[in-house]
């Protein structure tokens, strides 16, 4: 079965540092799609950046970006310059054609101004 | 702010009621996902309607039901409420009916059970 694993139940970040957000999932698929969704106090839950498993170039919105290794089955998440609003649960999620969504547990990231 | 609507935010209610969840797509998504997210299993996927259509089922319990209608505006009927059912209720639609469309989320209703 698909599974996503977040490592890091908690992470913690200085206002205008970088900080990477860890995530490692299974599967047998070969086509699949990597998400990361954002979700603040508000609870809305906010779409952060998508991957295709079939590009190899890494995806990037902005300060956003994640670095894709295929063969490790690991999808982390950098931000850079971090701000006080990125402070969020971030979730880690995995689709492929055959099987719905899956969540990882999150993790909680604090910015520190 | 996703495109995607959800009423009630919140809801109060009691063991044993009846509840009706609701949620409309963005404009010119088909597709409807409803999520249910606690604290003990996390973001869980329940049900997906497309065009009016039940399409993939997940960890839906037989006391919940769903459906979307003509105006693809769907609910989510949850019956015979436990305390364990407290949670929030997430909707999102896509585009398509492909389970690797990318999804956008509403804001969630958060239902508690006394």
């Amino acid at each position: 079965a698909q599974t996503v694993t977040q490592s890091q139940p908690e992470m913690s970040v200085q206002e205008a540092e970088t900080v990477t957000l860890s995530c490692t999932y299974d599967t047998s698929e070969s086509d699949y799609y990597l998400f990361w969704y954002k979700q603040p106090p508000s609870r809305q839950m906010i779409l952060v950046i998508r991957q295709e498993a079939y590009k190899q170039q890494n995806a990037t919105e902005n300060r956003f970006s994640v670095n894709f290794q295929k063969a490790a089955k690991s999808f982390s998440l950098k931000i850079s310059d971090s701000q006080l609003g990125d402070a969020a649960m971030y979730f880690c999620a995995y689709t492929d054609n055959n099987n719905d969504m899956r969540f990882g547990a999150g993790t909680r990231l604090t910015v520190k101004p | 702010d996703s495109g995607v609507t959800q009423t009630p935010k919140h809801l109060i209610t009691a063991t044993g009621q009846r509840v009706t969840l609701r949620c409309s797509p963005r404009s010119g998504d088909l597709s409807v996902y409803w999520y249910q997210q606690s604290l003990d299993q996390g973001l869980q996927f329940l049900i997906q309607y497309y065009n009016g259509e039940e399409r993939a089922k997940g960890n839906i319990l037989e006391r919940f039901s769903a459906q979307q209608f003509p105006d693809l505006h769907s609910e989510l009927n949850l019956s015979s409420l436990e305390l364990g059912d407290s949670a929030l209720y997430f909707c999102a639609s896509s585009v398509d009916s492909v389970k690797t469309d990318t999804q956008y989320f509403g804001p969630g209703t958060r239902l508690t059970v006394l």
